[in-house]
């Protein structure tokens, strides 16, 4: 069955380090997203890209990079990680169809310390 | 700027009983709305969608009405069942988008 993988699933580090969060789609989808959860705020847009070689900021791009160099993979790079990035991310993908539905990994518990 | 509200953080319900999450949104430009199910230490789950030119969409116990002139949605759950319980998410996009906009969220619980 397709389906959309992140890893690692908990991952602790120290502020000032860089830190890339995996997310991997075997549904082919050329849409693909990245989201980060916390208390208060709900899911908020962090990055997304439409196809290869494709990236676009989203909501709260600050202090986080992407790259798209094939169809399956989307990581998050966290240049320096700082305690306001500790949060649950997030990755979607989808189909450009009418439905708009956005299918998720299951997340990544990050905690900077 | 909030675009889309959901103003209840949690919402409690006997088993059997109707649960009513609500959604309102301020950008007149949507004009297509989904609701998403989480389980903690899960990532969402699609459950209903519905297009602006509908005013409601009903799949087995969920019911999704949509008024456009109060720019707001609601997700009718009939009956509900404690596995119901998690956070609900309303989402919001415009046509030609592919991103979708969230509110913060409804944490259901359904008591048995």
């Amino acid at each position: 069955d397709a389906e959309i993988t992140q890893s690692p699933r908990h991952k602790i580090t120290e502020t000032g380090r860089q830190v890339t969060l995996a997310c991997h789609q075997t549904w082919n989808h050329n849409n693909m997203f990245w989201y980060r959860q916390d208390l208060g705020h709900g899911l908020r847009l962090i990055h997304y890209s439409y196809g290869v070689q494709d990236t676009n900021k989203g909501e709260v791009s600050d202090g986080y990079s992407v790259s798209r160099s094939n169809t399956e993979d989307l990581p998050l790079t966290l240049e320096s990680a700082a305690s306001s990035q500790t949060s649950v991310y997030f990755c979607a993908s989808s189909e450009s169809t009418s439905s708009k539905i956005q299918y998720f990994g299951a997340g990544t518990r990050l905690s900077v310390l | 700027d909030q675009q889309v509200k959901q103003n209840s953080p949690s919402l409690s319900v006997q088993e059997g009983r109707i649960s009513i999450l609500n959604c309102d949104y301020t950008n007149s430009m949507f004009d297509y709305f989904l609701w998403y199910k989480k389980y903690p230490a899960e990532g969402p789950t699609f459950l209903i969608s519905i297009s602006s030119i509908k005013d409601k969409n009903e799949d087995g116990r969920f019911t999704v009405f949509l008024n456009k002139s109060a720019k707001h949605l609601s997700l009718h759950i009939v009956p509900s069942q404690p596995g119901d319980s998690a956070v609900y998410f309303c989402a919001a996009t415009i046509g030609g988008s592919e991103k979708l906009v969230f509110g913060k969220g409804t944490k259901l619980t359904v008591n048995p």
